[in-house]
């Protein structure tokens, strides 16, 4: 099984609203990922988990807050977000170890902010 | 930082035809260079891959070639179909990058029947 699981797959939000992206794996990856991407460009890296730690965070407004509550599951919470954040939020996850870093991605969250 | 770069944006090929999309890298020491299909409303999925050490991989109608040299690696599809059609992303671990990957900007392929 190398399906990555996110939900919920469309989502409209106020301004001020708050709200939350979640994201599953059973793959037994240590590693998980969440990307922004905005239509005809790459994914861009916004957060990295390894062991449930965030390890990496590309300067991303904390508008945007990750959670791993544990190694299958990863949250992405929004808070007060802009029209400008409306984007394809996808979750990946993939082994620690290795040179070979295949990442798995889920299918996405499409976000409007109104 | 470190960049991929991507070419051509677009490419349009009649079914059959053989499709070519290459990406250049800057940094020498990258180790590890995934090429990623993203259909519509999906997110992307690996199609090959391929490690520093080698030059070819072939799987059925995907090869990936790299040159260490020139630093540049390409995808080569064979005998196109209308269900090639989407786009398609490089990518390219970087050496002191851990599990980061960088992706090229993209490359929308359509095959037309």
């Amino acid at each position: 099984d190398t399906e990555v699981t996110q939900t919920p797959k469309h989502l409209v939000m106020g301004m001020t609203n708050k709200k939350s992206l979640k994201c599953e794996q059973h793959m037994g990856h240590r590693a998980m990922y969440w990307y922004k991407q905005k239509a005809k460009k790459p994914p861009e890296l916004m957060f990295v988990y390894s062991y449930e730690k965030l390890s990496i965070n590309e300067s991303v407004p904390s508008r945007f807050s990750p959670e791993c509550p544990n190694s299958s599951l990863l949250n992405l919470h929004l808070h007060a977000l802009q029209p400008e954040d409306s984007a394809l939020y996808l979750c990946a996850s993939s082994q620690l170890t290795g040179v070979v870093n295949i990442q798995y991605f889920g299918a996405g969250t499409r976000l409007s902010v109104l | 930082g470190e960049n991929v770069e991507q070419h051509p944006s677009t490419l349009s090929v009649q079914e059959g035809d053989s499709a070519v999309i290459k990406c250049t890298y800057s940094d020498s020491a990258s180790n590890y260079f995934p090429w990623y299909k993203q259909e519509l409303g999906k997110g992307p999925q690996l199609i090959i891959d391929i490690r520093s050490n080698v030059g070819e991989k072939k799987d059925q109608r995907i090869a990936v070639t790299l040159n260490k040299t020139a630093k540049h690696f390409s995808l080569h599809i064979t005998e196109t179909q209308p269900e090639d059609s989407a786009v398609y992303f490089c990518a390219a671990r970087f050496s002191g990058s851990a599990r980061q990957l960088t992706f090229g900007s993209g490359t929308q392929l359509t095959v037309l029947p």
